[in-house]
């Protein structure tokens, strides 16, 4: 089937704004989330937003949905050394059983 | 108690070796998973367990054997694996099927020799 695609990798420098994308496959998906791995670590869930919204803004992070192109997108404000991680976007599928990941973006953070 | 444990962290066996992982949640969650990640790769789902029940199997071979003995607990036998199942083996929780966020453990770092 297709992939949850995201870019590679992102390099920023610290302070400023970071932004992830994600392109997702189903339609149909009712929840979008971002998770977060740091290395040898587990997921950590830092967002989610449902399909009938546009944008969810929370903290540092803000989320944008656009339907129409099946784009996701992360935004991380004022970027640290800590935001360096993996962020792998993932949407609700299988009628709502099934958690697809994306392929995950390397965030790096430079000084 | 808001997390989810997993044991072993790290778990090195041999192909006729028989281990277990285990996962433990106490935030009342009643959906719980199995994942596998292999390096630099996005997790894939293997089993969903609702309400104690297998509710999703990934076409997962055999040698990997679920088992949710109740509502906060479940575990993977391993049985006869091959190198090429070394990965991460993650958990999960949700309140339930359908919409609810999953929250992940740590993960167990499988080797196979």
């Amino acid at each position: 089937g297709e992939d949850v695609e995201q870019s590679l990798f992102l390099s920023v420098r610290e302070g400023d704004s970071s932004v992830i994308n994600c392109t997702y496959t189903d339609s149909s998906s009712t929840y979008l989330y971002w998770y977060k791995q740091e290395p040898g670590a587990g997921l950590q869930l830092l967002t989610y937003i449902f399909s009938n919204m546009d944008m969810k803004q929370d903290q540092r992070l803000t989320v944008l949905l656009n339907k129409k192109d099946k784009h996701l997108s992360l935004r991380i404000a004022d970027t640290q050394t800590g935001d360096s991680a993996i962020y792998f976007c993932a949407e609700l599928t299988g009628g709502g059983n099934k958690l697809t990941f994306g392929t995950g973006t390397q965030l790096k953070v430079e000084l | 108690d808001t997390e989810v444990t997993q044991t072993p962290k790290h778990l090195v066996m041999g192909m006729t070796n028989k281990k277990s992982l285990k996962c433990e949640q106490h935030m009342g969650h009643r959906a719980m998973y199995w994942y596998k990640q292999k390096a630099k790769k996005p997790p894939e789902l293997m089993f969903v367990y609702s309400y104690e029940k297998l509710s999703i199997n990934e076409s997962v071979p055999s040698r990997f054997s679920p088992e949710c003995p109740n509502s906060s607990l479940l575990n993977l036998h391993l049985h006869a694996l091959q190198p090429e199942d070394s990965a991460l083996y993650l958990c999960a929780s949700s309140q339930m099927l359908r919409g609810n966020e999953q929250f992940f453990g740590p993960g167990t770092r499988l080797t196979v020799l």
